[in-house]
């Protein structure tokens, strides 16, 4: 299996600007997880979804972002506008409920550059 | 709410020596406990997971303890290795859903 893929790998934009993240799970994983990491706050988790439904976006920073599952293999987070405080590594994982306890997949993540 | 913390930013250790890492977690409701790998420019990877109902939980080279009445997790790292070299997470959730926290890592230096 390819593990978690997530597009693009860098992106630079300029702040106002309509961002699009892209993340295949691994295939058969029913849990899907969208993490924002930055030096000064660490790991966060912001949506996860289970069989395609959110099931806690409680940490999801404000209503210029938005995540979308239409389906078992393709998430989407996109944030519009886009700030320069939205600069970050934004990580999508997965996992399987039969698999090891809590154990996710990460990808190897999008870094996000607002200008 | 839950919160996961780390005591070390960073460690600094010989090549060939052990490692330990240390965490704390806040949520005496937590049940598994999980430890992150991450290495520059990569995703974290899973290394090694203990349930509460577990002190200690080994796997190769690496040992997770778990003390639940102060509330403290560690990562021992045997003979660590250059390829060692990254930042390590603790993580915590609870029984129901799939829900983890995370502490704020550790770096830890290999040095030859």
């Amino acid at each position: 299996d390819a593990g978690v893929i997530q597009s693009p790998r860098h992106e630079v934009t300029e702040m106002g600007q309509e961002v699009t993240l892209r993340c295949k799970p691994i295939s058969g994983h029913d849990y899907l997880f969208w993490y924002r990491q930055t030096m000064m706050r660490g790991l966060e988790l912001l949506i996860y979804f289970n069989n395609n439904v959110p099931i806690d976006d409680s940490g999801m920073p404000e209503d210029r972002f938005s995540a979308k599952m239409p389906n078992a293999s393709f998430s989407t987070l996109k944030i519009q506008p886009s700030e320069p405080r939205d600069s970050a590594v934004y990580f999508c994982a997965s996992s399987l409920t039969s698999g090891r306890l809590n154990e996710q997949f990460f990808g190897p993540g999008t870094r996000l550059t607002v200008l | 709410g839950e919160s996961v913390g780390l005591h070390l930013p960073t460690l600094s250790v010989q090549e060939g020596d052990n490692s330990i890492i240390n965490c704390a977690y806040s949520n005496s409701a937590s049940d598994y406990f999980i430890w992150y790998k991450q290495e520059s420019g990569k995703g974290p990877q899973f290394i090694i997971d203990i349930r509460s109902n577990m002190d200690k939980r080994q796997g190769q080279r690496v040992t997770v303890l778990l003390n639940k009445t102060v509330k403290h997790l560690s990562l021992q790292i045997a003979a660590t290795q250059p390829g060692d070299s990254a930042v390590y997470f603790c993580a915590a959730s609870k029984a129901a859903g799939n829900k983890l926290t995370f502490g704020g890592g550790t770096r830890v230096l290999v040095k030859p």
